[in-house]
């Protein structure tokens, strides 16, 4: 079946730093691949997406590239500040199965000033 | 446009006993989800529905059951709660590539 799998966190950065948070992948077909954010008490929003192979999304300085070569979708930004704080979960979706998304296990993510 | 709802926010339960989980969404979208968050395992899908009327199970089904009578509502419901459903439950609605998701319910069982 359709798993995810992101890099063990917690990541800890200064302000300013370089952030890269891993995620692979391994699902049948061509599955569509999320990037979803967690502030804390708060539900999930979607910070960025890519819908087929060599699709780059991006939001809020956030990047992440669909690689199929490499089963990768890996998430960057160049200067991360103190709100960028958060948990940081990678998803992909099947096909066309609308209302169903598996997620990675998440990466907790903390900036210090 | 409210988006998303959920309630209650908190809940605790004895083991045993059953409630819903209520859920509400204004945006006419067909599709809706149900997950459960635990610490270092992500969200996991419970119960999802194409439409009114239409359910499905998800990875974690057991002990919970959902219907879909109207587009709007998708109650989550815990017929005989346990210990291992202590988690943080989310309810989230579709479009084609989207979800949106509600603020959550953190469930106690004791």
């Amino acid at each position: 079946g359709d798993s995810v799998t992101q890099m063990e966190g917690p990541v800890t950065l200064s302000e300013e730093a370089f952030l890269t948070i891993n995620c692979t992948y391994t699902a049948t077909g061509y599955p569509s691949l999320f990037w979803y954010v967690q502030y804390p008490g708060e539900g999930l929003q979607l910070l960025l997406k890519a819908t087929k192979a060599d699709d780059k999304g991006s939001n809020k300085g956030f990047e992440a590239t669909y690689r199929k070569e490499t089963t990768s979708f890996h998430l960057e930004k160049g200067s991360v500040q103190v709100s960028d704080s958060a948990v940081y979960f990678c998803a992909l979706r099947g096909g066309t199965s609308y209302g169903k998304l598996t997620f990675g296990q998440g990466t907790i993510l903390t900036v210090h000033p | 446009n409210a988006g998303v709802t959920q309630t209650p926010k908190f809940q605790v339960l004895k083991t045993g006993q059953s409630m819903t989980l209520q859920c509400a969404q204004d945006m006419n979208h067909e599709y809706m989800s149900w997950y459960r968050q635990d610490p270092g395992m992500g969200l996991r899908l419970i119960h999802y529905s194409v439409g009114a009327g239409i359910t499905d199970q998800g990875e974690v089904p057991n002990g919970y059951n959902v219907s879909r009578s109207t587009t709007e509502d998708f109650p989550l419901r815990l017929l005989s709660a346990a210990p291992s459903q202590t988690s943080v439950y989310f309810c989230a609605s579709t479009t084609d590539y989207e979800q949106y998701f509600g603020p959550g319910t953190r469930l106690t069982v004791t």
